[in-house]
């Protein structure tokens, strides 16, 4: 069956650092790709999504790039603030099934000042 | 703008106990999604809802589980007689409708998180 998979957390950084989390998937045909962020005591949001192979996604300096050979679709950001402090979930949506997402476990990112 | 709203956000049952979770979906959408989060493991999809009408139910467990969205008021889900496995966050997603288009976003809500003792 379909599955995401997450680099584990919790990932600690300083203000302005480098972010990057894994996400590696396991699916048949050519799903959509997704990453949610639920920032303390809200719902999951949308952050970016990708529909096809190669695809980049970009949203609030946020991207990922949809890499069909690597079945990954890692998220980078290159300098964080403090207010990227939050849980970001990895997720897939297969086409025939166009309502079901699968989601990793998530990776909870602290930014300190 | 309200977004999805679920109530209540800690829910605390012994074993044997009821619960019962609702979901206020975004104004204007007619349909409902439910997914669970077990502990260490991603948001799994249980169950997809319109008005008065349950769409898909693969992903619910057959037994103590069940859920309704009304034609007024919230969408619930309720788990009877609960044991500890079923300890877990418990998310709801809406969407406007119509769906059809691979586009489709789905907003979620904040979650509840039931504790079984």
């Amino acid at each position: 069956g379909d599955s995401v998979t997450q680099m584990e957390g919790p990932v600690t950084l300083s203000e302005e650092a480098f972010l990057t989390i894994n996400c590696t998937y396991t699916a048949t045909g050519y799903p959509s790709l997704f990453w949610y962020v639920q920032y303390p005591g809200e719902g999951l949001q949308l952050l970016l999504k990708a529909t096809k192979a190669d695809d980049k996604g970009s949203n609030k300096g946020f991207e990922a790039t949809y890499r069909k050979e690597t079945t990954s679709f890692h998220l980078e950001k290159g300098s964080v603030q403090v207010s990227d402090s939050a849980v970001y979930f990895c997720a897939l949506r297969r086409p025939s099934n166009d309502y079901k997402l699968s989601f990793g476990a998530g990776t909870t990112v602290t930014v300190r000042a | 703008n309200a977004g999805v709203m679920q109530n209540p956000r800690h829910l605390v049952r012994r074993r044997g106990q009821e619960a019962r979770l609702r979901c206020s979906p975004v104004k204007g959408h007619s349909h409902v999604y439910w997914y669970r989060q077990l502990p260490e493991e991603g948001l799994k999809f249980m169950v997809y809802l319109q008005k008065e009408n349950i769409i898909d139910e693969s992903g619910m467990p057959k037994e103590r589980f069940s859920a309704e969205f009304p034609k007024e008021g919230p969408s619930i889900l309720r788990i009877q007689q609960v044991v500890r496995g079923d300890s877990a966050a418990y998310f709801c997603a809406s969407s406007p409708g119509g769906w059809g288009s691979t586009q489709e976003t789905q907003y979620f809500g904040p979650g509840t998180r039931l504790l079984v003792l």
